[in-house]
């Protein structure tokens, strides 16, 4: 299986800080590569699509990029409903999930 | 607006069975491959399963292979999975998701696009 390694696993951000959340694939996964939110007790929600493509209805201060390895979501400006747990997925062979990043309220 | 809800759920013993499902509706469910992906407690998403939309294509997580059976019933919209061999380790909210998508490198699912909220499985004596 393609090993999914997120950093870091926590991170304390006000709103309207700018955060960057980091993927790394244990091999090449090309842009197999896809973001989701998720909040307790909520269904899991996809964000972000082959990289960098935005899924309808989701605002435009998310966005990713990388390719390879090497990946990053990024947040321009964090509002208060973005306090949540995010993952990343690779979808190059059998899907693997990172181990997740908490995001919290500073 | 797509609904997916999970049922089934409760506690069970070490090798045991339990069948767990979901409710499809506001799609075509016809005509998606869904899933099932799991989170256990205070671990990140793992996925289990998948099923296409006329149930010719079907794969397992080598961690349920040969204990879990998924099916899918598209005149009733609703999505199964039938665990058996259940083992602490299998302790985790259970979730369906829809697939829109498949990868050109393993042509399993692609992204997950839609998920219910879960439905929790404890296997404990």
């Amino acid at each position: 299986d393609i090993q999914m390694t997120q950093s870091p696993s926590s991170l304390s951000a006000s709103v309207g800080d700018r955060v960057t959340i980091t993927c790394r694939a244990s091999q090449s996964i090309s842009r197999y590569l896809n973001w989701y939110q998720h909040k307790t007790g909520k269904a899991p929600k996809l964000l972000i699509y082959d990289v960098s493509s935005l899924r309808s209805g989701v605002p435009s201060r998310f966005s990713g990029s990388g390719s390879g390895t090497d990946f990053t979501l990024t947040i321009s400006s964090l509002q208060l409903e973005d306090f949540a747990t995010y993952y990343c997925q690779q979808s190059y062979n059998t899907p693997t999930f990172g181990g997740g990043t908490k995001l919290e309220i500073k | 607006e797509v609904q997916l809800v999970e049922s089934g759920g409760g506690l069970v013993k070490p090798g045991g069975s339990l069948r767990v499902s979901c409710a499809a509706s506001g799609f075509t469910f016809r005509s998606y491959t869904m899933n099932w992906l799991r989170q256990a407690p205070g671990k990140g998403l793992e996925w289990v399963s998948c099923i296409s939309g006329s149930s010719s294509s079907i794969y397992y997580a080598d961690s349920v292979k040969g204990r879990f059976i998924v099916s899918r019933d598209n005149a009733r919209n609703s999505l199964y999975l039938q665990m058996s061999g259940l083992r602490a380790e299998d302790t985790a909210v259970y979730y369906c998701a829809i697939s829109s998508e498949y990868s050109r490198t393993w042509h399993g699912p692609h992204f997950f696009d839609d998920w219910g909220q879960g439905t929790l499985v404890t296997v404990s004596s």
